[in-house]
């Protein structure tokens, strides 16, 4: 069975920083390409980044790119974010997903951590 | 980047009819690029249909996909209970988008 589960959310002040981990099993993590993908509360899907199964190949939406940074060990089958310089705008709920290759559909979702940004 | 918006915001229906979602790009999405996410409250996104028209696996055969450039379309024939969520779509090119969303509601 697919599983992805992350960890590491939780309330952190503005201009701090967050590292978000996702742990993968259940399938051949070092043959997909994974994503991070957010949801403010009430509100729509905002793909946040994603990374080549090698590492290869790495893209970020502008509202995040040089605070965030994504990253992957294949020998632990974990995803990670970094995520610096926070903003209250950045709280959300925080997916991780699996594709088959960059350019493929988001095929497995985990069920998300909170981050909430507030002084 | 291409704009996906999702018409309409929220559509309210009966079990058994039928349910048409539109999505339109703002440049046009290679129909290899293209899926719908169903996510119900307190749930993950899950995967519904890619490359347009394709089923994920699992998927019932009352939903479809159609639709190519910059207009696609999902199409539930008959609504069952579990249906009602929202639906986005996707495009999942080198910089993935979702459009904002439509929601399906019991009438």
């Amino acid at each position: 069975e697919v599983q992805l589960v992350e960890s590491g959310g939780g309330l952190v002040q503005p201009g701090r920083s967050l590292r978000l981990s996702c742990a993968a099993s259940g399938f051949t993590f070092d043959d997909y390409a994974m994503h991070w993908v957010r949801q403010a509360p009430g509100k729509g899907l905002e793909w946040v980044s994603g990374i080549s199964w090698n590492s290869g190949s790495i893209g970020y939406a502008d509202s995040v790119k040089g605070r965030f940074t994504i990253s992957r060990d294949n020998a632990k089958n974990s995803l990670y974010l970094q995520m610096n310089s926070l903003r209250a705008e950045d709280t959300a709920l925080y997916y991780c997903a699996s594709s088959g290759q960059v350019g493929a559909p988001f095929d497995y979702w985990g069920q998300g951590t909170l981050v909430t940004v507030s002084s | 980047e291409i704009v996906l918006t999702q018409s309409p915001g929220t559509l309210s229906l009966s079990p058994g009819e039928r349910a048409t979602l539109s999505c339109r790009a703002s440049q046009s999405v290679s129909s290899s690029y293209l899926a719908w996410y169903q996510q119900k409250p307190g749930q993950a996104p899950r995967l519904l249909i890619y490359g347009a028209s394709s089923r994920a696996t699992g998927i019932p055969d009352r939903f479809s996909g159609s639709g190519s450039g910059t207009d696609f379309t999902l199409t539930i024939s008959r609504l069952e209970p579990e249906d009602f969520a929202v639906y986005y779509c996707q495009q999942y090119g080198s910089s993935p988008m979702f459009g904002q969303g439509t929601k399906v509601e019991i009438k």
